[in-house]
């Protein structure tokens, strides 16, 4: 696609319940990182991958947190038995290739746990 | 460790006026790169520039240009005669160079008034 696509743009689910959040990065990105941005402050990284592969995910909070991206494109980040800290933007960014920096970010997803 | 500090949490100014946002960084890396994005209203990350280590010369584009300084360990931006569409908060990253991860400051928050 043109750009990082995000799905869905807004997620409220009630705490305890475990949601999923998608990454379509742009075609042909062999690099997709997502990173989850409070209220007021900048994007933390949570975790990355080349390929297929899970290369980082020393940003991951908790056990909680998974992330796949099993054929190589699309991603999805999943965050079990949610609480109402995790509320946050989560973002989503993909680049050519690893050390080519200056990628591009995903519109996000607003998650909302009440 | 790594570590962005944006000093100035919010700054007003009129329209036309110049204006600079200060980002100073920590690392141990002799690669590395810096970049700054701007996050509107709307709530995306937009990708602004990205500047090798190696490279000190300051970058000029319109009415942007960024000062690196690696004495200073900063790379500050500086909007010449601002506009009310600068409005935004502006995050200044630092990138690990063996991941391609980044690693952003608290943002600063710049309104433009008329």
């Amino acid at each position: 696609g043109a750009g990082v696509s995000q799905s869905p743009r807004y997620k409220v689910t009630k705490r305890g319940q475990d949601v999923a959040l998608r990454c379509d990065p742009i075609s042909g990105h062999v690099s997709l990182y997502w990173y989850r941005q409070a209220l007021g402050q900048g994007p933390e990284f949570l975790t990355y991958f080349n390929y297929e592969a899970q290369q980082d995910k020393s940003g991951l909070p908790n056990d909680r947190f998974s992330a796949e991206r099993p054929e190589g494109s699309i991603s999805t980040l999943t965050i079990q038995r949610t609480e109402q800290r995790d509320s946050a933007m989560y973002r989503c960014a993909s680049s050519s290739r690893q050390g080519r920096a200056g990628y591009t970010f995903g519109s996000g997803t607003r998650l909302t746990v009440v | 460790a790594q570590k962005v500090t944006q000093a100035q949490t919010e700054i007003s100014v009129v329209e036309k006026e110049d204006v600079t946002l200060d980002c100073v960084y920590e690392t141990r890396d002799t690669t590395y790169y810096l970049f700054w994005y701007k996050q509107p209203p709307s709530g995306e990350l937009v990708f602004l520039i990205r500047r090798n280590s190696f490279d000190e010369q300051n970058e000029i584009s319109g009415r942007y240009s960024w000062n690196f300084q690696k004495s200073t360990s900063s790379f500050n931006f500086t909007i010449t005669a601002s506009q009310v569409v600068d409005s935004a908060v502006y995050f200044c990253a630092l990138s690990d160079p063996n991941t391609d991860k980044l690693i952003f400051g608290t943002g600063t928050r710049l309104q433009v008034f008329p």
